[in-house]
């Protein structure tokens, strides 16, 4: 069973499309992260949210942690070519090792 | 400057033999993660370095996987006698501080290891 558990599992929308992907928990979290990974590459972090409620943006992006720090969002506004690929959700306990998520698979066509 | 780089970027193995995988973090970071990534899959956490202190084994999968950091900066993951379900992405990462819960990640581009 998935600590972390993501949906969709994939994704594929038109460019200009707007679109949210989910990261859900039983479990409370002292942080989660949500990195994106593109084919033949690491992941790389998109952002860190730590407290119940946050909303960060990162451009056209915008990411919630839950007020239950148990699940969070990330949502794309005007999706683009670019950001096309595997987004992970990541979430810690404190002192503990992050544990991931299976991931969304987002493909947006032009 | 430079960023995690791992070696080789592609093995192929026949069933049973030995492989290492290297890992060079970049340069100052203090802690150092191993990842399995299967296909289409999340990333499984395999082990974690911290400074000098004793390496958090929790996620090995068996005794056939070992890993070494030496001078607390390149690392290598063993794997003896190679099994098919072995086949994957392996991705290190290493963070700057030792902070697990709020540290950004640095990946490395990984290591696909196929088993034959």
């Amino acid at each position: 069973t998935q600590l972390l558990e993501q949906s969709p599992q994939f994704l594929s929308i038109q460019e200009g499309e707007n679109l949210t992907v989910y990261c859900n928990s039983s479990s409370v979290f002292s942080s989660l992260q949500w990195y994106r990974q593109e084919p033949g590459e690491g992941p790389v972090l998109l952002v860190t949210v730590v407290t119940g409620g946050e909303v960060k943006k990162l451009k056209r992006l915008t990411f919630q942690f839950g007020d239950a720090r148990k699940d969070s969002s990330l949502h794309i506004t005007a999706a683009q070519p670019g950001d096309t690929g595997l987004y992970l959700c990541a979430g810690a306990r404190w002192g503990q090792n992050f544990v991931f998520g299976p991931g969304t698979r987002l493909s947006v066509l032009p | 400057g430079a960023g995690v780089s791992q070696s080789p970027s592609n093995k192929v193995t026949e069933k049973g033999k030995d492989v290492e995988l290297r890992c060079d973090p970049i340069s100052g970071h203090t802690a150092l993660y191993w990842y399995r990534q299967s296909l289409g899959q999340g990333l499984e956490f395999l082990i974690y370095f911290q400074g000098n202190s004793a390496p958090d084994k929790s996620g090995l999968p068996s005794d056939r996987f070992s890993a070494e950091r030496t001078g607390g900066s390149v690392s290598t993951l063993t794997i003896q006698r190679t099994q098919q379900e072995d086949s994957a992405v392996y991705l290190c990462a290493s963070t700057p501080g030792g902070g697990r819960a709020t540290d950004t990640q640095y990946f490395g581009p990984g290591t696909r290891l196929t088993v034959l």
